[in-house]
């Protein structure tokens, strides 16, 4: 079975912070996303990747970046930290485009 | 853009009935639509892949469907468990781009 594993399931971060979220995936996918999770919002896309060193806007990529220099890892990056990123941000994978995606277990970020 | 609809919002049960959780969709254009389960603060699990050329995939208990000319896939859970009372996404892969396209969610609750 794929694996795709997010570093942190809990992060606590002040304002201000730089802050890295960090994804990887074992079965050699091409494709990697960011999804945040917040309550009545449902899941909203922030960046994905479809190959080393390619990244898209999702539907709400301010105030995040992201880097894929490796193909098994996604970072996601808070350059400045708000109080407004506290979320759920979840990470996932899939083969291309028409195969099912597999996500991570979740990392909860509270900025304070 | 792509919608996707879930109803109902919410739904509770006493164990051991069946029941279906509806999700429509505005752009039948699609690769192939996708049925997550989520527990509280976790991530998402995949239950059910049925790709656009497909009518129905069957898991265990779960059989979802899919009817691309009406805009319509449906979740069926037989003889419901305690076990199984999480919150259901429904997400679709819209030919268009990449990344899958969330429902709300159906929040369910089996009582015993």
């Amino acid at each position: 079975d794929v694996k795709v594993t997010q570093s942190s399931r809990y992060l606590v971060k002040r304002t201000g912070e730089k802050v890295f979220l960090e994804c990887v995936q074992d079965m050699d996918h091409e494709n990697m996303f960011w999804y945040r999770q917040d309550p009545g919002l449902g899941l909203r896309l922030i960046y994905f990747s479809y190959d080393v060193k390619m990244k898209e806007k999702g539907d709400i990529p301010e105030g995040y970046s992201v880097s894929r220099e490796k193909k098994e890892r996604f970072s996601l990056i808070l350059e400045s930290a708000s109080t407004n990123q506290t979320s759920m941000y979840l990470c996932a994978s899939s083969l291309t485009g028409a195969h099912g995606y597999t996500f991570g277990s979740g990392t909860r970020l509270t900025v304070v | 853009k792509q919608e996707v609809t879930q109803i109902p919002a919410a739904l509770s049960v006493p164990e051991g009935e069946n029941l279906v959780l509806n999700c429509s969709f505005t752009d039948s254009a699609i690769y192939n639509l996708q049925w997550f389960r989520q527990d509280p603060g976790k991530g998402l699990t995949s239950l059910l892949l049925i790709q656009s050329s497909q009518r129905e995939q069957t898991s265990g208990r779960l059989n979802a469907s899919l009817d691309k000319s009406s805009g319509r896939s449906t979740l069926y859970i037989a003889a419901s468990q305690p076990g199984d009372s999480a919150t259901y996404l429904c997400a679709l892969n819209s030919n268009s781009g990449y990344a899958l396209n969330f429902g709300k969610g159906t929040s369910l609750l089996v009582t015993p």
